[in-house]
Formats: structure tokens, sequence, C-alpha cells
């Protein structure tokens, strides 16, 4: 079974700081995806990781893949209220068909 | 555009109750999930289906059944509710290794 250990599990920080959160696992994955979670709603992809090494960046957030395709991160720069959610990743396996999901970091930006 | 719609939103059982949820995609996706999520656990996968008449078993699939008559649906049965069973059940669809689209949730609670 592949398991996704993300951390920290909870952060609370304060509006213009930056952070990082971890997505980690001892399995590899053919892509690892970034998904955010607001109260009451359904997650929404934030960004697909495919390439061991990729760096993606969507406006103030970073998303690296490792190079043994086995962990990520997830930067955010200068935090806004805006960010506040349950960030989880997920890994596919190689038929595209099961996702993995890690148990989130809750963000929480003071403003 | 209605993308994934779960009905219902809220229940409330009493244990050995049955009830059926219901999820219906608009955006002609092969794949649909059905996942619970719990504090602290992340997503966990019940059972999923890749096509019309096909369902195999996810991480989790002891007491729910699933049915895929036709592409656009996918149903999750409870045939005999325990208080284990309370969670936050979310359907998704994705074209096959894509994104998932999530619905927003139904809230299941067993007495």
């Amino acid at each position: 079974t592949q398991l996704l250990e993300q951390s920290p599990q909870f952060l609370s920080i304060q509006e213009g700081e930056n952070l990082t959160v971890y997505c980690n696992s001892s399995s590899v994955f053919s892509s690892l995806q970034w998904y955010r979670q607001e109260p009451g709603e359904g997650p929404v992809l934030l960004v697909t990781v495919v390439t061991g090494g990729e760096v993606k960046k969507l406006k103030r957030l970073t998303f690296q893949f490792g190079d043994a395709r086995k962990d990520s991160s997830l930067h955010i720069t200068a935090a806004q209220p805006g960010d506040t959610g349950l960030y989880l990743c997920a890994g596919t396996d190689n038929y595209g068909q099961n996702f993995v999901f890690g148990p989130g970091t809750r963000l929480s930006v003071l403003p | 555009n209605a993308g994934v719609t779960q009905t219902p939103k809220f229940r409330v059982l009493k244990t050995g109750q049955s009830m059926t949820l219901l999820c219906a995609q608009d955006m002609n996706h092969e794949y649909m999930y059905w996942y619970r999520q719990d504090p602290g656990m992340g997503l966990r996968l019940i059972h999923y289906s890749v096509g019309e008449g096909t369902t195999a078993k996810g991480e989790v699939p002891d007491g729910y059944n699933v049915s895929r008559l036709k592409k656009q649906n996918f149903l999750l049965g409870l045939e005999s509710a325990a208080p284990s069973q309370t969670s936050v059940y979310f359907c998704a669809s994705s074209y096959g290794g894509g994104e998932l689209f999530f619905g927003e949730g139904s809230r299941l609670t067993v007495l």
C-alpha cells in the first residue's frame, strides 16, 4: 500500500509570512498533485507535477517534485488570508487510475 | 455547468438503516470515485469505477456497495449503517490519470 505523509499537520501564520509544507512517501509515484480544500467544499486541484526535479509556479505558490518522485513540497510566499485551507497532496499510480491522498496540512493565515 | 453533483448533502441514519448516495457528473468522464474524509486521515478511497458497468474496491470497501449502470452516475450504498461510517463522503470524476473533480460532499451521521 502506498502511503503519503504530510507535515506539518497544522500551521498558523501571520499575513505576509512565507511557509513550506511537505509531502513524503517511501513509494515512487508516476505523478503527484496538490489540492486545496475549503470548509464545506470538495478539494480543488492546484497543480500536477510529473517529472522528478520539476518545479512549477502558480503566482505566489511554488511546487517541487523530488528527484526520486517520492516527495514534494509547496512553498507559499507572502501568505494571504485567502490561502487559508486544507492542502492535500495526492500521488497517482502508473495506470493513472488510483489517487492516494495524504492526511493534509491545515493552514490558517491570520490578517 | 454543474460538474459533479452529490445528493443528499446531509443525512442522519440510525444504526442498521440503509441508504444510497448518488453522484452525477456531466463531463463525460470515464473514471468515478467515492472517498470518505475523516479528521486527520485525509481522503480514503472506498470504491471506484473505470467505466460504465465496472467497479473496483479501494482502500476501505467493507460495508459499502457501488453501482455504475450509467456512465454519468455512480451510486454508493450502505446496506446496514454503523456509527463507524459517520463521515463526509466525496464523489470525484476524472478523464483518466488527470485532475480529479470533486463534488461538494455528503455529510452522513449514523447514530
